[in-house]
């Protein structure tokens, strides 16, 4: 089945920094990769999403980017803000799979002022 | 905006003991999921259900878990026979349609003594 990796589980930067989360997926079929951030004691929320027909897909400070052929996308998040820090996943959803989501590790994200 | 709905909060249970856990998904969404998600440790897809039936089931999900959708609205999941290792939050998620965002709901901290 998928199995998704997640790098770093953490990252601490300085107020303005970028930051860059990355993950790996198994399963070459796998056809959708949202990325969701997790607050303490609160519910994941999606915060970008790409489809595998797609490259590359920003949101203001947020991007994020797929190579198919190398099986990865990453997270780039730019001119972080200490709101920015909570824990990141990374989530594959095999195809045919009902959308079933198979999660990273995660990464939890410090911004420091 | 419409948000998933989750009760109860927190669950304190004994070993060997029934719980049912209780979501309200988005009116309009098609597709029900959970997940479950131990301290510290990443989401993992439980279940997902469509058309009144489970679509797909992971490994955790055993002869113990059963999942029901009984007036439409409710979406719950049972666990007959709680095991120490259920103690986890356990978050129910929908989705519209299929390869979309799925919205996560507040999620039910269940812990078993």
């Amino acid at each position: 089945g998928e199995n998704v990796e997640q790098h770093p589980s953490t990252l601490s930067v300085q107020e303005g920094d970028s930051a860059v989360i990355k993950c790996t997926y198994s399963d070459s079929a796998s056809n959708y990769f949202p990325w969701y951030k997790q607050e303490l004691g609160k519910r994941p929320q999606l915060i970008i999403d790409i489809r595998s027909n797609v490259g590359e897909k920003k949101d203001q400070r947020i991007a994020v980017t797929l190579n198919k052929t190398a099986k990865h996308f990453s997270l780039h998040i730019t001119e972080t803000q200490p709101e920015d820090s909570a824990v990141y996943f990374c989530a594959a959803s095999p195809l045919g799979g009902y959308n079933k989501l198979i999660f990273g590790a995660g990464t939890r994200l410090a911004v420091h002022p | 905006e419409p948000e998933v709905t989750q009760t109860p909060s927190h669950q304190v249970t004994q070993m060997g003991q029934e719980v049912i856990l209780r979501c309200v998904p988005i009116s309009n969404h098609l597709y029900f999921y959970w997940y479950r998600q131990i301290l510290g440790q990443k989401v993992e897809f439980l279940v997902s259900f469509y058309n009144n039936e489970i679509s797909e089931k992971s490994e955790i999900f055993d002869d113990q878990f059963s999942v029901e959708r009984p007036d439409g609205s409710n979406f719950t999941l049972k666990i007959r026979s709680t095991k120490l290792e259920d103690s986890a939050m356990y978050f129910c998620a929908s989705s519209p349609r299929s390869l979309n965002e799925q919205f996560f709901g507040p999620g039910t901290r269940l812990t078993v003594l």
